[in-house]
This record gives C-alpha cells, structure tokens and sequence, in this order.
C-alpha cells in the first residue's frame, strides 16, 4: 500500500552543497514527474519522464539533474544548491490519467 | 502557455454550509481538467477528473462542472465538515502538443470549514 515514496522528509542544506532527492512508485507506472510548490506560486514542473531512460525538462529544470534509474525509481539532484531552491518537491507518478503523489521532501537551503 | 487560477484564495465558512470553489484556466483545448486535495504536510490526492468530453463528475458529496469553452470549472462540496478543511487545487491537462501528461496547476483555495 506504499504507492509512491520519497526520501528524505526533510533536509537543510548549505549553499553550494550538493543531494539527490529520492523517489520510488510501486504501481508499475511508466510515467514520472517532479514538481515544486512554493507559497503563492503553485506547483510547477521541474522535469519528467515518460519511460525508463528517458527524461524531459519541464517548465523549471534550471538547477537541477535527474535521473530514471529504472522503472520504480527517480531522482532529483541539486549539484549546488542555491536559496531560491528553497521549496517542497513533490514526486509524482502516473498510469493512464490520475497522477499519484508521494508526500513531499520539504528543502531549505541557508 | 495555460494559464490555472483558482478563486478565492481562501474561504473560512461554518459546518454544514454548501460552497463553490472556482477555477478559470486560458487555453480551452484541454485534455482533462483535476482537482486535488492537499492536506497540510501531505502530498496531493485526486478527487475528480473531468474529462474534456464530459461536463461534471460527482463523488459522494463533491461535484465539480466543466464548460470547457468559457474555460471554466467548479467544485461543489455539499454540506461542508470540518474534515473538508485542506487546500483545494485545479490542475488541467493540455490537449495539444506533447506533454507527456503534464499538468498545470491553479495555487490553490485554502478552505477551512469550523464547527
């Protein structure tokens, strides 16, 4: 019953450090996403994936790498992390219409 | 690009009240239309999806409407509780172009229903 899980919950970072964010689906989805919440913005797309070894930048990809390591997973790195990067990402997945989200890694940068 | 907003931002309203929540969006040739509910410290889960062919859904005590060509939808929620306070979001999915599914989502109404 886990559907989609990312890790960790939480982090503080350092400018200029680096972390990759992780995420697991365990539907057997073939569509990946990872988006961004901040206050008064909404939710934006950072990139997706369509399939296994595949990934597309979506509307805010500066700053960030990801990679479809296989089916269940994909991961999102910050190589240098800068305070504007300062957010909730939110991992999501997708079967045929109803995307799933997993419950967020909230991430300040100082 | 689309373009989600969701009206009002916030609504404060007692137990036991009927609401609307709207959302408008730019680009009528949509795929789908979504709304979602996000409680705090939570991920998003999905209540109703529209699709572009079909003008309402209903669950249990929410409803929500499509008119696709004013580029506009509602969710009704029927006597309102105060587990219904959470963030409500509209995300629409695009009809044209590839976008691989991607959706683009309205900020939120943020309701809290009081007893």
């Amino acid at each position: 019953n886990a559907g989609v899980t990312q890790t960790p919950k939480f982090q503080v970072l350092k400018t200029g450090q680096s972390m990759t964010l992780q995420c697991a689906q365990d539907m057997n989805h073939n569509s990946m996403y990872w988006y961004r919440q901040d206050p008064g913005m909404g939710l934006r797309l950072i990139y997706y994936s369509a399939s296994e070894g595949t990934t597309d930048k979506g509307e805010v990809p500066n700053g960030y790498n990801v990679s479809r390591l296989n089916k269940r997973e994909f991961s999102l790195r910050l190589e240098s992390a800068a305070p504007s990067q300062t957010s909730v990402y939110f991992c999501a997945s997708r079967a045929s219409v109803t995307l799933h989200f997993g419950n967020g890694t909230r991430l300040t940068v100082t | 690009k689309q373009e989600v907003t969701q009206i009002p931002a916030a609504l404060s309203v007692p137990e036991g009240e009927n609401l609307v929540l709207n959302c408008s969006f730019t680009d009528s040739a949509i795929y789908n239309l979504q709304w979602f509910r996000q409680d705090p410290g939570k991920g998003l889960t999905s209540l109703l999806l529209i699709q572009s062919s079909q003008r309402e859904q209903t669950s249990g005590r929410l409803n929500a409407s499509l008119d696709k060509s004013s580029g506009r939808s509602t969710l009704y929620i029927a006597a309102s509780q105060p587990g219904d306070s959470a963030t409500y979001l509209c995300a629409v999915r695009p009809g044209r172009g590839s976008t691989l599914g991607r959706l683009y989502f309205g900020r939120g109404t943020q309701l809290t229903v009081w007893p």
